[in-house]
């Protein structure tokens, strides 16, 4: 019982191409969150949604496009892949209501940029 | 802004020893703070956090840690450390921004265990 779920564990492309990483949560959470985690360990988030509205975008370049059909998923879409997007992309999700912000957070997504 | 200070990047203890460590943040109203722990290879596990109330929290595999508002600090400590917590330790405060909910964390610890 997966609670929240990215796909693929890791991704290997190449500069210039465009990639998708998908992510689900069954928690019936009503907020999801990508952040990215560089090689230094540091966590940073990108994006929040709540009820697939847009809350949070922390001046991340265009490039990065988040997509959130409902509100169990919020998958990201990177275009035009560069050698610094290489890191770590981590999903989460937490319940607004609860007022505490606990993240649960999925395993992680290892994109490396060649 | 908030903003969360580990300012331990390594801490190496023996097994069986205690452990503490030090997490101080900045936050204009009462915070919520957290611990999270990341094993390698894997997501974020929440050990604890605190919201309100008693200062000294309880978490899972025998964390505490305790609020003081005085010192903004908010400390993670086990009282004997196995093996298996060599992992990496990140603090984080909760707060509002632009109408949405945010952790802020600090560049965590890394805890190795030794034998």
């Amino acid at each position: 019982d997966t609670a929240v779920s990215q796909t693929p564990k890791y991704l290997v492309t190449q500069m210039g191409n465009d990639k998708s990483i998908k992510c689900e949560q069954n928690l019936g959470h009503d907020t999801m969150y990508w952040y990215k985690q560089d090689s230094k360990k540091f966590l940073k988030i990108m994006f929040s949604y709540n009820n697939k509205e847009l809350i949070i975008n922390e001046t991340v370049p265009n490039r990065f496009s988040p997509k959130s059909p409902d509100k169990a998923h919020l998958n990201l879409h990177i275009n035009s892949l560069e050698l610094g997007d290489s890191a770590v992309y981590f999903c989460a999700s937490s319940s607004r209501q609860a007022l505490i912000l606990a993240l649960h957070f999925g395993n992680g997504t290892r994109l490396t940029v060649t | 802004a908030q903003s969360v200070t580990q300012p331990d990047i390594h801490i190496t203890v023996s097994e069986g020893a205690s452990l503490e460590l030090r997490c101080n943040y900045s936050y204009g109203a009462t915070p919520y703070l957290f611990w999270y722990v990341q094993s390698p290879g894997q997501g974020l596990q929440l050990l604890l956090k605190y919201f309100s109330g008693d200062t000294l929290v309880q978490g899972i595999k025998g964390f505490e840690a305790e609020f003081k508002r005085s010192q903004s600090s908010f400390n993670l400590r086990k009282p004997s450390v196995h093996w298996s917590d060599a992992a990496e330790y990140f603090c984080a405060v909760g707060g509002f921004t632009g109408g949405g909910n945010k952790l802020t964390f600090g560049t965590g610890t890394q805890l190795k265990v030794e034998l």
